[in-house]
């Protein structure tokens, strides 16, 4: 099965700053590529996703990119703010027919110091 | 937007005692994913359903089953509740090819 690697555990960054968070996935036919925001004691927020026919995608501050020969793929988050702060997971899936389900990362928790 | 609905919210149950969880995704979507999520860890994929059958199993103990009805909703039976099964629940739906959107959880306390 698919297999998600995520780094780092943690990170903290001062506000204003930019924080990369990377993962690394395993199974060559995943093709879909979302990260989640989690705050505590709440559901995982999709922030933004990335499929595997695309290179690079980019929301406001947020941006992801993929790999697909490396397998791997990152957020960026630029001009980071108190309220980024949170723990954010990557996941990797296959949105085919098979409806297969996402496998996470083990999460990142990111602090953003004012 | 109507998001993922789950109920309820928190639940304290005893060891050995029954629990149902219940989802109702997001209107239109066809598939629905339960996952469980420990203190500190990542959600783990436990079952799911797509068009009201059985789509893909992961992680889900014996003690526990679901269903998806015909309205689209889903519940998640666990029994024999041990210590363990405290954790959050997730509910997520989503349609087709498309985006996968959880809800709020439910907090399970098995005491």
């Amino acid at each position: 099965g698919e297999n998600v690697e995520q780094h780092p555990s943690t990170l903290s960054v001062q506000e204003g700053d930019s924080a990369v968070i990377k993962c690394t996935y395993s199974d060559s036919a995943s093709n879909y590529f979302p990260w989640y925001k989690q705050e505590l004691g709440k559901g995982p927020q999709l922030i933004i996703d990335i499929r595997s026919n695309v290179g690079e995608k980019k929301d406001q501050r947020i941006a992801v990119t993929l790999n697909k020969t490396a397998k791997h793929f990152s957020l960026h988050i630029t001009e980071t703010q108190p309220e980024d702060s949170a723990v954010y997971f990557c996941a990797a899936g296959f949105m085919d027919t098979g409806r297969r389900a996402l496998t996470f990362g083990s999460g990142t928790r990111l602090q953003v110091q004012p | 937007a109507a998001g993922v609905i789950q109920s309820p919210r928190h639940l304290i149950k005893e060891k050995r005692e029954t629990a149902t969880l219940k989802c109702y995704p997001i209107p239109r979507h066809d598939t629905v994913y339960w996952y469980q999520q420990g203190p500190g860890q990542d959600p783990q994929f436990l079952i799911s359903f797509y068009e009201k059958m059985q789509s893909d199993k992961g992680s889900i103990p014996d003690r526990f089953s679901a269903q998806q009805f015909s309205d689209y909703h889903s519940e998640l039976n666990m029994s024999s509740l041990e210590l363990g099964d405290s954790a959050l629940y997730f509910c997520a739906s989503s349609l087709g090819t498309g985006t996968t959107f959880f809800g709020q959880g439910t907090r399970l306390t098995v005491v």
